[in-house]
């Protein structure tokens, strides 16, 4: 199996900018997460999907956040518009129902906002 | 709620000598715990994890942790370091899944592990 796939692996773009960032679960996982990582905060979940249905977005840190699921395969979390403070390091992770909630990370996509 | 806490962000041990990384739970219900592993650069892995039955659980690279209810602890160990070890350690804590699906890990904040040469 692939793994989760998450694309870009790096994106550097300027303050107000729209980041879009991608991912790809594991075939067959019917949970997917999005988590933001920063020295200073640490591992956040920012929003789950179960089903492509979202479950919990309370960690969305504001409106400039979305994150849709429209279909098993593909996610996107994006960014509009986009500042400094938003630079981290965005990981999506999957997991399979009948795994006790083991979650599988991708290798993340670190964003800079210039 | 649930919630974690990983005592000591920064953990040095000599090679060769034993790892312990500490952790402490909260939940209201009999937990799933979990710890992942982190490489620089890199996604989260599974390292080990405990659901039911047997309390002292084996992961990969030789490591185990062991789940004490009394104490809500689900401390990892490792008896002997070695160099590839050194990495950042999350402990996390989930309830088990609902009908409608899996539910979200709590994570700790983080142990980066050293080892010295």
């Amino acid at each position: 199996d692939a793994g989760v796939i998450q694309s870009p692996r790096h994106e550097v773009t300027e303050m107000g900018q729209e980041v879009t960032l991608r991912c790809k679960p594991i075939s067959g996982h019917n949970s997917l997460f999005w988590y933001r990582q920063t020295m200073m905060r640490g591992l956040e979940l920012l929003i789950y999907f179960n089903n492509n249905v979202p479950i919990d977005d309370s960690g969305m840190p504001e409106d400039r956040f979305s994150a849709k699921m429209p279909n098993a395969s593909f996610s996107t979390l994006k960014i509009q518009p986009s500042e400094p403070r938003d630079s981290a390091v965005y990981f999506c992770a999957s997991s399979l129902f009948s795994s006790y909630n083991e979650q599988f990370f991708g290798p993340g996509t670190r964003l800079t906002v210039l | 709620a649930q919630s974690v806490t990983q005592l000591g962000s920064h953990v040095s041990v000599s090679e060769g000598a034993l790892v312990l990384l500490r952790c402490n739970y909260s939940s209201s219900v009999p937990p799933y715990l979990f710890w992942y592993v982190q490489y620089p650069n890199q996604g989260l892995q599974l390292l080990l994890k405990y659901t039911t039955g047997a309390t002292l659980v084996k992961g990969i690279n030789g490591f185990e942790a062991e789940f004490k209810k009394s104490e809500t602890s689900f401390h990892l160990t490792k008896p002997s370091a070695h160099m590839s070890d050194a990495a950042e350690y999350f402990c996390a804590v989930s309830e088990p899944r609902s009908n409608f699906g899996n539910e979200k890990l709590t994570f700790g904040t983080g142990t980066r592990l050293t080892i010295i040469p």
